[in-house]
């Protein structure tokens, strides 16, 4: 299976720590994106990596890629309660153009004021 | 900011009903998705469908659903005869193109069968 799974499923830190959360997955991959979800909305993209980059950066965000291990971390610096959502890893494999993405079950993110 | 648009928000339905979700992509997307989370779980993919036509479709997308793009903006997921199990929130994504870009996701309807 090609689904990323996140570890840890539930994570609590208090305002200003830093969250890190990460991603295993299987096969290879094209891109491995980030999403978050707060409660009972819509997934919102935060971020995308490709296999051949290592680190991305946005904002407060920090992405790693590591291939050879199948893994990925985001890093959410200086955390804030509105930080407070679950947060997806999604592998997408790309072939002719068609571009599969299978979200893992996600990483539940509490920030504590 | 572009955006998926999905309606309704929230949709009650009793078991063997039809129901039809909507969707409206960002215009210049051209590859549409829908997904689905039940409550807690993991979201899950349904069917892709790009150039008026299904691209892949899940185990889950079995006889019972179908999707169409009848108008050329909307994005219609449709189950003919509704179960207890349906009862989920399905998302609406597009993308702009092939490569590596993200999805945009609408902000779900909520399927309660009854």
């Amino acid at each position: 299976s090609q689904q990323g799974e996140e570890d840890p499923q539930a994570l609590s830190i208090q305002e200003g720590e830093n969250a890190t959360m990460n991603c295993s997955y299987k096969t290879s991959i094209n891109n491995l994106q980030w999403y978050r979800q707060n409660s009972g909305r819509g997934l919102v993209h935060l971020i995308l990596i490709r296999s051949n980059e290592r680190e991305k950066h946005s904002g407060r965000l920090r992405v790693t890629l590591d291939t050879s291990k199948k893994s990925s971390s985001l890093l959410i610096t200086a955390s804030r309660a509105a930080d407070t959502a679950s947060y997806f890893c999604a592998t997408s494999l790309i072939f002719g153009g068609y571009q599969k993405v299978t979200f893992g079950i996600g990483t539940k993110l509490q920030v504590i004021p | 900011e572009p955006e998926v648009t999905q309606t309704p928000s929230h949709q009650v339905t009793q078991m063997g009903q039809e129901v039809i979700l909507r969707c409206v992509p960002i215009s210049n997307h051209l590859y549409f998705y829908w997904y689905r989370q039940i409550l807690g779980q993991k979201v899950e993919f349904l069917v892709s469908f790009y150039n008026n036509e299904i691209s892949e479709k899940s185990e889950i997308f079995d006889d019972q659903f179908s999707v169409e793009r009848p108008d050329g903006s909307n994005f219609t997921l449709k189950i003919r005869s509704t179960k207890l199990e349906d009862s989920a929130m399905y998302f609406c994504a597009s993308r702009t193109g092939p490569g590596n870009y993200g999805y945009t996701f609408g902000s779900g309807t909520r399927l309660t069968v009854v």
